[in-house]
């Protein structure tokens, strides 16, 4: 079966604090992998799209890594409003293009 | 910036009763989802839908669930008889068709509570 696990649920930073979050995934062949910031009440908003092992996209603070197990959301000096839920999702290469999303991780940066 | 739109923000509605959820995507993207996240869960596919008729559907996505696109930018989910465990966030999402470009973007979600 499909699956896409993160880790830690929940994460609390002191603002300047880098740290790493976790996706790891089992599926049965990977299309592509996307990581999606969420705000409360809010929908996921598309932050980066990885398609190939080895391969790295970053945007500000956020560097998303990529191998064949698993990928890696790296926040470097994290600010107060770095705080979110962040999803992860893979597509697989059967099917429609649906996403499989994790649980996500709970971000907390304290100021 | 072009973004997906969903009406209304918040549904209430007693249990039994019909509701339909309201997207627009955005204008160029041709492939339309629907995903729901319960409180608290993770977020969950329900159905994909291109060229005017469903591509794939999941197990939650029964009988009592169906979409439209009743014209050339409102794409629809309507629950026919709601129960209490339909109440969740509801997002819609589009996709363009370049077979480069994969990632969906998602609407800011309806809330539906169930009572």
């Amino acid at each position: 079966e499909d699956q896409v696990t993160q880790s830690p649920e929940a994460l609390r930073l002191q603002e300047g604090e880098s740290s790493s979050l976790n996706c790891s995934y089992t599926v049965s062949g990977l299309r592509g992998l996307f990581w999606y910031r969420q705000d409360p009440g809010k929908g996921p908003e598309f932050l980066f799209t990885l398609y190939s092992a080895g391969e790295e996209k970053e945007k500000e603070r956020l560097k998303a890594t990529l191998t064949k197990k698993e990928s890696f959301l790296h926040i470097t000096a994290p600010k107060p409003e770095d705080s979110a839920t962040y999803l992860c999702a893979v597509q697989i290469t059967s099917g429609t293009y649906k996403y499989i999303f994790g649980t996500g991780t709970r971000l907390k940066v304290l100021a | 910036e072009p973004e997906v739109t969903q009406t209304p923000s918040h549904q209430v509605t007693q249990m039994g009763q019909e509701v339909i959820l309201r997207c627009v995507p955005i204008s160029n993207h041709l492939y339309f989802y629907w995903y729901r996240q319960i409180l608290g869960q993770k977020v969950e596919f329900l159905v994909s839908f291109y060229n005017n008729e469903i591509s794939e559907k999941s197990e939650i996505f029964d009988d009592q669930f169906s979409v439209e696109r009743p014209d050339g930018s409102n794409f629809t989910l309507k629950i026919r008889s709601t129960k209490l465990e339909d109440s969740a966030m509801y997002f819609c999402a589009s996709r363009v068709t370049s077979g480069k470009y994969h990632e969906q973007f998602f609407g800011p979600g309806t809330r539906l509570t169930v009572l």
